[in-house]
């Protein structure tokens, strides 16, 4: 199966910057996904991304490298809504229904 | 506009005992799907359909049938649950390489 990469949890500052990272098996890639997730509600978009490079809206921004399997969320000026769980998914081959999710990465922001 | 709409929000089974989950969109989406979520798991996909009248295992699709015999409905069924189907379910709907909209979920506890 597709092996879907991200670290389970990350604690940041007010204010600062955090990159969460993930890593997908290349074979098949379609593109990447980034979800957030609060706890007891349901996972909403954050990004997708198609190209390499780097995507940037508003305080996120995400970035990925097909070749190197390899992308990252990028949290700037952190509030304390933004502790929450970050999904990475990917999409695999020709059929929609081929998206992988990562088992998520929890943020926590401290005052 | 609903979005996505999953009933019910909680239920409790015995082992056993069957029930059916109903996801409904009203967003014209060709693509609509079920994952269960669970601590330490990530969202994994169960079933999957990519079009009325068309349906698709996941990863982890042991225990359940799915029917989508109209475009906005998608249902999940347990024939006889068991505990270890125990979980989060979220319905998510989408069209072609875009983000999947989720359902508020629904929590279900077996026995």
């Amino acid at each position: 199966g597709q092996n879907i990469d991200q670290p389970t949890e990350m604690t940041a500052t007010e204010g600062a910057i955090v990159q969460i990272n993930c890593t997908y098996q290349t074979s098949g890639f379609n593109g990447l996904f980034w979800y957030q997730q609060h706890a007891g509600e349901a996972p909403t978009f954050l990004s997708y991304n198609v190209l390499d490079g780097l995507e940037e809206k508003g305080r996120f921004s995400s970035f990925l490298s097909r070749s190197k399997g390899y992308s990252y969320l990028l949290l700037k000026e952190l509030q304390m809504k933004d502790s929450a769980s970050y999904l990475c998914a990917a999409a695999y081959g020709g059929s929609q229904g081929n998206l992988i999710f990562g088992k998520g990465t929890k943020l926590s922001v401290k005052p | 506009n609903a979005g996505v709409t999953q009933t019910p929000k909680f239920r409790v089974l015995k082992t056993g005992q069957s029930m059916t989950l109903l996801c409904a969109q009203d967003m014209n989406h060709e693509y609509m799907y079920w994952y269960r979520q669970d601590p330490g798991m990530g969202l994994r996909l169960i079933h999957y359909s990519v079009g009325e009248g068309t349906t698709a295992k996941g990863e982890v699709p042991d225990g359940y049938n799915v029917s989508r015999l109209k475009k906005q409905n998608f249902l999940l069924g347990l024939e006889s649950a068991a505990p270890s189907q125990t979980s989060v379910y979220f319905c998510a709907s989408t069209y072609q390489n875009s983000p999947l909209h989720f359902g508020n979920g629904t929590r279900l506890t077996v026995t």
